[in-house]
Formats: structure tokens, C-alpha cells, sequence
């Protein structure tokens, strides 16, 4: 079974800082790795995923992810944070079974920003 | 526009009594999903379908029940069994394309709150 990791409960960083939020996963096989990001009481929204090919991920609102298989981590990077990306990260891995996709979700990183 | 509606946003029930909890999708997706998120606990599935008249047990799904009538509707029902019912529940989908992992759309999330 596939399992996810997020050491880091809550992270401060300065606006304008950069950010590393760390993700390590358990999976046998190739897996499918995402980050998500949730406002205070909204739902998630998709950041960037991996399924193959190029280790290095672009996403949406400036972020970056970079899949190390022999780490077994998919870190999330901002070179420099902005006041709104204070939120909640979660990494999630997927495995693919045609018919049965599921995703488990880590705990998710708390991220606070500070002028 | 394309999406997930979930009602209500918020939700207050009695002890004892049982609650359903809507999901609508126009997104075309085959399958569906529901989550429960508590504070640091991350994302944790309860139900899941594949397709219409299908639905699987998730890792929580004591105390909840789910049907699946109609392609774009997945309601969750809590029952007076689920023993901690107070949390958010988040619904989701997935287009099924058969040839890679495809992203989870989420709604915007219902709050419970047993009284």
C-alpha cells in the first residue's frame, strides 16, 4: 500500500523568501505524485503533478517540484513566496489500476507567511 | 462553468439523527469520491465509484453510506453510527481516460458540525 509523508506540520516563512515544502512517498512501483493547495475552508486545488518523463515540474501560481526517485521525495519549491500562498500543501501519491484510482494525501504543511 | 457543487456549506446536526450531504458534478467524470478532513489528519477516503450502480468502501467507511443513481450525483449520508461525525467533507472527481492518471477535481467542501 502507498503512503505519504510530510514532516513538517507548520512552516513561517517572509514574503519574499523562498520555500522548499517536503514530501517523501511509499509506493512498489512508479508512482503518480501531486501537490494540492487548500484555502481556510475551501477544497483543494491542483498545484502540479508527475506521472513520467522530466523530473522537474512546473505548475501554477510559480511552483516547482522535483521528483527524486532515490530520495523517494517530490519537494515543493517557490523561489520567492507572495502573502496569498499562505495555505494548506498536501502531497498525495496516486496508483494506477485501471478501474481503481485512488490517492492517499499526506497531513498536510501549514504554511504561514510573515511580512 | 464546469465543476463540483457540494451543499450545504455548512451543516449542523443533532446526536442520533442522520444527514445527507450532496455532490453534483457537470463535469462528465466517471468517478467520484468522498474524503474526510480533520485537523491534522490529512485527507482520508470513505467512499468511492467507479460508475453508476458501483460505489467501493473507502479506509473510514464505518458509519457512512453512499448511492450512486446517476452519473453526475454521489451523495454521502452519515449515519447516527459514525461515532465522531463532526469534520469537513470534501467531494471529488475524476475523468477515467484509461491511459493515464488524471487529476481529482475537488468541491468546495461541507462542514458538519454535531451538536
Amino acid at each position: 500500500a502507498q503512503s505519504v509523508t510530510q514532516p513538517d506540520i507548520h512552516i513561517t516563512v517572509s514574503e519574499g523568501a523562498s520555500l522548499e515544502l517536503r514530501c517523501n512517498y511509499s509506493y512498489g512501483a512508479t508512482p503518480y505524485l501531486f501537490w494540492y493547495v487548500q484555502s481556510p475552508g475551501q477544497g483543494l486545488q491542483l498545484l502540479l503533478k508527475y506521472f513520467s518523463g522530466d523530473t522537474l515540474v512546473q505548475g501554477i501560481k510559480g511552483f516547482e517540484a522535483e521528483f527524486k526517485r532515490s530520495q523517494s521525495s517530490f519537494n515543493l519549491r517557490k523561489p520567492s513566496v507572495h502573502w496569498s500562498d499562505a495555505a494548506e500543501y498536501f502531497c498525495a501519491v496516486g496508483a494506477f489500476n485501471f478501474g481503481n484510482e485512488k490517492l492517499t494525501f499526506g497531513t498536510g504543511t501549514r504554511l504561514t507567511i510573515i511580512p | 462553468d464546469g465543476g463540483i457543487t457540494q451543499s450545504p456549506k455548512y451543516l449542523f446536526r443533532k446526536e442520533g439523527q442522520n444527514v445527507t450531504l450532496s455532490c453534483e458534478q457537470n463535469l462528465n467524470h466517471d468517478a467520484m469520491y468522498w474524503y474526510r478532513q480533520d485537523p491534522g489528519q490529512g485527507l482520508r477516503l470513505i467512499y468511492y465509484s467507479q460508475i453508476v450502480n458501483d460505489f467501493q468502501k473507502g479506509d473510514i467507511a464505518e458509519g457512512y453510506s453512499v448511492s450512486r443513481e446517476k452519473k453526475e450525483s454521489f451523495p454521502l449520508t452519515v449515519t447516527s453510527a459514525q461515532k465522531n461525525p463532526t469534520a469537513f467533507y470534501l467531494c471529488a472527481s475524476i475523468a477515467k481516460t484509461g491511459q493515464a492518471y488524471n487529476e481529482q477535481f475537488f468541491g468546495p467542501g461541507t462542514r458538519l458540525t454535531v451538536l
